[in-house]
């Protein structure tokens, strides 16, 4: 299977900062990289597919790179119903894969 | 607009059975490939289960296989996962999730429900 590693698990910022999450696959995933946020108690929500794609609805502060091993997921400016956890998940090979995720705190 | 809503989580003894079922409205069921995700307490996301558009072909993780089965009725509308010989391991919310196969990316789920595996 297909390792995906997210760094860092954690980051503390303060609304209006910018936040950068990485995701690294362990093998060339091309651009088979989407990205999903969730809040507490709730179900995930995608955010962005093949690696930069943004979902409808999804606020342009979030932006994602990449591709074949080495992934962002970037919040330009961070507001406060952006605090949650983000996965990534990669669909090139079977079966799917999720990173450990990237909880998103308070500073 | 669409919706995935789960049900039949709940408390089950080690050993035990629960059948998950997934509602879904608001497009086309039958011509989406549905998956099982699930997620322990404070931990990350994991897939369990998945099935083809006419429910001809599934194919199950390791953790699960022989254990779980998915399912679908195209004229319900309904996804189906039966939970067999539970055990632990196996306490987590259970998520439904439409798969967008031209995207690779799951772009709708179910609010989940959880199945907890206790004496």
């Amino acid at each position: 299977d297909i390792q995906m590693t997210q760094s860092p698990s954690s980051v503390s910022a303060s609304v209006g900062d910018r936040v950068t999450i990485t995701c690294r696959a362990s093998q060339g995933i091309s651009s088979w990289l989407a990205w999903y946020q969730q809040q507490p108690g709730k179900a995930p929500k995608l955010l962005i597919y093949a690696a930069s794609s943004l979902q409808s609805g999804v606020p342009s502060r979030f932006s994602g790179s990449g591709s074949e091993t080495d992934f962002t997921l970037t919040i330009s400016s961070l507001q406060p119903e952006d605090f949650a956890t983000y996965y990534c998940q990669q669909s090139n090979a079977f079966p799917t894969t999720f990173g450990g995720g990237t909880k998103v705190e308070i500073k | 607009e669409v919706q995935l809503v789960e049900s039949g989580g709940g408390l089950v003894q080690p050993g035990g059975s629960l059948r998950l079922s997934c509602a879904a409205s608001g497009f086309p069921f039958s011509s989406y490939w549905m998956y099982w995700v699930r997620q322990a307490p404070g931990k990350g996301l994991v897939w369990v289960s998945r099935i083809n558009t006419d429910g001809s072909a599934t194919s199950d993780a390791d953790s699960v296989k022989g254990r779980f089965t998915i399912s679908r009725d195209n004229a319900k509308n309904t996804l189906y996962l039966q939970l067999n010989s539970l055990t632990a391991e196996d306490t987590a919310v259970y998520y439904c999730a439409r798969f967008q196969t031209t995207v690779g990316a799951f772009d709708n789920w179910g609010q989940g429900t959880l199945v907890t595996v206790s004496s």
